[in-house]
This record gives structure tokens, sequence and C-alpha cells, in this order.
């Protein structure tokens, strides 16, 4: 059965640093496009950016570049989403999804709600 | 970037109707490359369509998606409780992927 079990929930301070992290099972991680969408409270979803772990090719949304950085782990079937500094803008829900080889988001993991506040 | 608009942003249905979803692109996707997903609260989205038109995996008859360039529509023939959640379209045919803001579909 394929799975993606993220990271629990987190409450940061602006400023703070923070990896969050998505754990792949079930199928084979390396061969597979891993992507990282965030959710705002009350509005849709925004896609951030993807990596493939086979060998760690990272690509980024424009609007999330220099914001966030992705990386995986393929030895611990793991991809990761991380902040330098957080803001309390970053105050989102946080998802990894499993690109299809059709293209589109066929498994997801939980989500981690990541709080940012002084 | 493609915007994706969604209406309308809250449809108002009951059991056993048809919901009609639209999903109209700023600009033509490439190759169809439009996929449409269910969110229930407190759950992650999942797939329903893919290739504007293909239904995924184990999703019921009852939905079916259309369309071409930048118009989509996903039907759903006869609503169960189950269907009540939000629906968002995404577009991964041009660079970057974008979601449309979702429809809200509520029981009447």
């Amino acid at each position: 059965e394929v799975q993606l079990v993220q990271s629990g929930a987190e409450v940061k301070k602006p400023g703070e640093s923070l990896k969050i992290s998505c754990k792949g099972s079930g199928y084979s991680f390396t061969d597979f496009w891993i992507d990282w969408m965030r959710h705002l409270p009350g509005k849709g979803l925004e896609y951030m950016g993807v990596i493939y772990p086979g060998d760690s090719d990272t690509r980024y949304n424009p609007s999330f570049q220099g914001q966030v950085t992705i990386s995986a782990d393929k030895s611990i079937t793991t991809a990761y989403l991380q902040w330098s500094s957080l803001k309390a803008s970053d105050t989102a829900m946080y998802y990894c999804a499993r690109r299809s080889r059709t293209g589109n988001l066929d498994f997801w993991g939980q989500g981690t709600l990541v709080t940012v506040s002084s | 970037e493609i915007v994706l608009t969604q209406s309308p942003g809250t449809l108002s249905l009951s059991p056993g109707e048809r919901a009609t979803l639209s999903c109209r692109a700023s600009q033509s996707i490439n190759n169809n490359y439009l996929a449409w997903y269910q969110q229930k609260p407190g759950q992650a989205p999942r797939v329903l369509i893919y290739g504007a038109s293909s239904r995924a995996t184990g999703i019921p008859a009852r939905f079916s998606g259309s369309g071409s360039g930048t118009d989509f529509t996903l039907t759903i023939s006869r609503l169960e409780p189950e269907d009540f959640a939000v629906y968002y379209c995404q577009q991964y045919g041009n660079s970057p992927r974008t979601f449309g803001l979702g429809t809200n579909l509520e029981i009447k």
C-alpha cells in the first residue's frame, strides 16, 4: 500500500527555522516525483515545488524560490520542506504528494500544520 | 502563470441531484492536463479525474470530467451524501502548476 506520512504539527516563532518531513512507503521512492503544496486558511492550494528523490533534481515555483528548500534522503525514503527563517505568513497546512506517471497527484500525505506566532 | 477560475464558489444541492462544476483557465492548458481533486474536512485531497476526463483508480462512475483548452467541467451525475466536499481543479500542463480556489459543494 502506497503511503506518505508527514511529520506532526509545529508551532514556531517568527525567525525560527523548521524542517518538516514526508516519508514514503509501499512503492519505489526513487522513481516518482514528490510535490509540496501550501494550503492557506480559507484559501486554495498552491504548488511550491517538486523533487525527484532518485537524483534530487528539484524545481521550484518562482513564487517560492528562495523562500523554502526542498530536499530528500532516499536512504530513508523521506522528502523534506524547510525554512531558515519563518514568518507569520508561513502559517498554513503543508501537503506532500506523489506525482503519478500521468502527472497528477495520486497519493497525498495527511498534511502538516505549521503555525508561526510570536 | 495560468489562473484557474472555478465556479460557482458554493453549490447547494440535494442528494440525488446532478452537480456541474466549472474550471476555466486563463490560457489553454497543454495536453489538457487538468485534474480534479475532492477534499473533505480534516482530510487530504484525493484525485478524482486526470487528463481532463480519465477517472482515477477506484473513483465511482458517477464522477466524470470533460472539456478541453480553457474550459473544463466536473459532473457528478447523482449526488451521494459522501460527495459533499470541496472540489479543486489543477492544471499540470504548464509551469508552474496551479490550482483553482475550489467549489464548496454543500447539502441544500
